[in-house]
């Protein structure tokens, strides 16, 4: 079955390092979809990406989403403590929703 | 202000008792899902609804039961609960047929059961 694989699982980073989790589909995406969930939180929308070879910025946070719409990044430029939490890859093909298993990012200041 | 709202909270069950976890939305969504969230395991899905009246079952339906009278809210039934199902809860919605709108999801419920 379809399948979307996230790595990394964990990454520590010292503030101010950037950070890169990807995100990897079996199949190829309609589209897909980023959140972040801060600790004792729920998830919360960040953006999403449609098109192949598509390149979305938010401030320090670049989402990229690959040629063959089978992959996907993000990229935080300059870790903050506040960037602090899991970030999920939703992938969308036919209609289904599936999540990564998520990166979990800790920031020491 | 508008959303969803998940209840209870938190809640810690005695294995083989009945429980429901509610949720409700006030955003007019058609699709409705219930995951679970266990560390080292992500976000999975444990029954969907597209539509009030229809269901579907997720990637681990097993020991879940969900019904969907109106397009407000879908409840979740738990009609045994066991060990294995101590996780924490979120209900989402999104727009149904905009297959690329967000999800929206509610604060969650942690279950622990004993």
């Amino acid at each position: 079955g379809q399948q979307v694989m996230q790595i990394p699982q964990y990454q520590h980073v010292q503030e101010g390092e950037d950070f890169t989790t990807y995100c990897n589909s079996s199949t190829t995406l309609s589209n897909i979809q980023w959140y972040k969930q801060r600790p004792g939180g729920h998830p919360v929308f960040l953006i999403q990406l449609v098109k192949s070879g598509e390149v979305k910025k938010q401030k320090r946070l670049t989402f990229q989403f690959g040629e063959a719409k089978k992959n996907s990044s993000l990229h935080i430029t300059a870790t903050q403590t506040t960037d602090v939490g899991t970030y999920f890859c939703d992938g969308g093909s036919q209609g289904n929703l599936i999540f990564g298993k998520g990166t979990k990012l800790s920031v020491k200041p | 202000i508008a959303g969803i709202t998940q209840a209870p909270t938190s809640q810690i069950l005695a294995a083989g008792r009945r429980m429901t976890l509610r949720c409700t939305q006030d955003m007019r969504h058609n699709a409705m899902y219930w995951y679970r969230q266990d560390l080292g395991l992500g976000l999975r899905l444990i029954h969907y609804s597209n539509t009030a009246g229809t269901t579907g079952k997720g990637e681990v339906p097993d020991g879940y039961s969900v019904s969907r009278a109106n397009t407000d809210d879908f409840p979740l039934t738990l009609a045994s609960a066991v060990p294995s199902q101590t996780s924490v809860y979120f209900c989402a919605s999104r727009e149904q047929g905009a297959r690329n709108s967000p999800l929206h999801f509610g604060n969650g419920t942690r279950l622990t059961v004993t």
